[in-house]
């Protein structure tokens, strides 16, 4: 099993320009969810899905936007970049999303992602 | 809104005891989680805690739970240099189930 897989690992974007990152479990998880993390402020959440089917906003979801497109994928893009959006995106998975707390979360390698 | 914070650093002797500290301000807080985060990789799960348990062990690892002061500690006993990462602190509550991370600690392992 691959776990949870993002791709690229690495983008350099200029201001402006657009771009999806994608990410991808094989572990057959109901919920799966985009963050953020930046020095000093540890990771934020930007968008997360349930269940396949549904998106949410997070804490910081300006300038961004997800497909869940089927159970298996969920992408985070990007329509116009911005300096401030330089960080380091991790894409997440859980197995059950329900009220009392979720699964612990399974994360991806990262996507390292400069704007200048 | 939830909130979750650590102390930034930590620096110890190989063979020595870590102790990790978190406090959390969430009291319907559910699950608490360690994730360990080595350099250019994702967070990896190390433990966790139920909020109706003080405390829990798995081989060099504890993690107690003070409920009533919102402290949650993680201690590594014999830390090895491989130990060296960051550890987040991070909890889980009834409001939709999703997660809240600290900052991270990071701990550096002397040989």
């Amino acid at each position: 099993n691959a776990g949870v897989t993002q791709t690229p690992k690495f983008q350099v974007l200029k201001t402006g320009q657009s771009m999806t990152l994608q990410c991808a479990q094989d572990m057959n998880h109901n919920s799966m969810y985009w963050y953020r993390q930046d020095p000093g402020m540890g990771l934020r959440l930007i968008y997360y899905s349930a269940s396949e089917g549904t998106t949410d906003k997070g804490e910081v979801p300006n300038g961004y936007n997800v497909s869940r497109l089927n159970k298996r994928e969920f992408s985070l893009r990007l329509e116009s970049a911005a300096p401030s959006q330089t960080s380091v995106y991790f894409c997440a998975s859980s197995e059950i999303f329900r009220q009392g707390g979720n699964s612990p979360l399974h994360f991806g390698n990262g996507t390292r992602l400069t704007v200048t | 809104g939830e909130d979750v914070e650590q102390s930034l650093f930590l620096s110890v002797r190989e063979g020595d005891s870590s102790v990790i500290n978190c406090t959390y301000t969430d009291s319907s807080s559910t699950y608490l989680y360690w994730y360990k985060q080595e350099p250019g990789a994702g967070l990896q799960l190390l433990t966790y805690i139920f909020s109706n348990m003080d405390m829990k062990q798995d081989q060099r690892l504890t993690v107690l739970l003070n409920k009533k002061d919102k402290h949650l500690s993680l201690r590594i006993a014999d830390t090895q240099t491989g130990d060296s990462a960051i550890y987040f602190c991070a909890e889980s509550n009834t409001n939709a189930g999703k997660s809240t991370f600290g900052d991270g600690t990071t701990l550096t392992v002397k040989p």
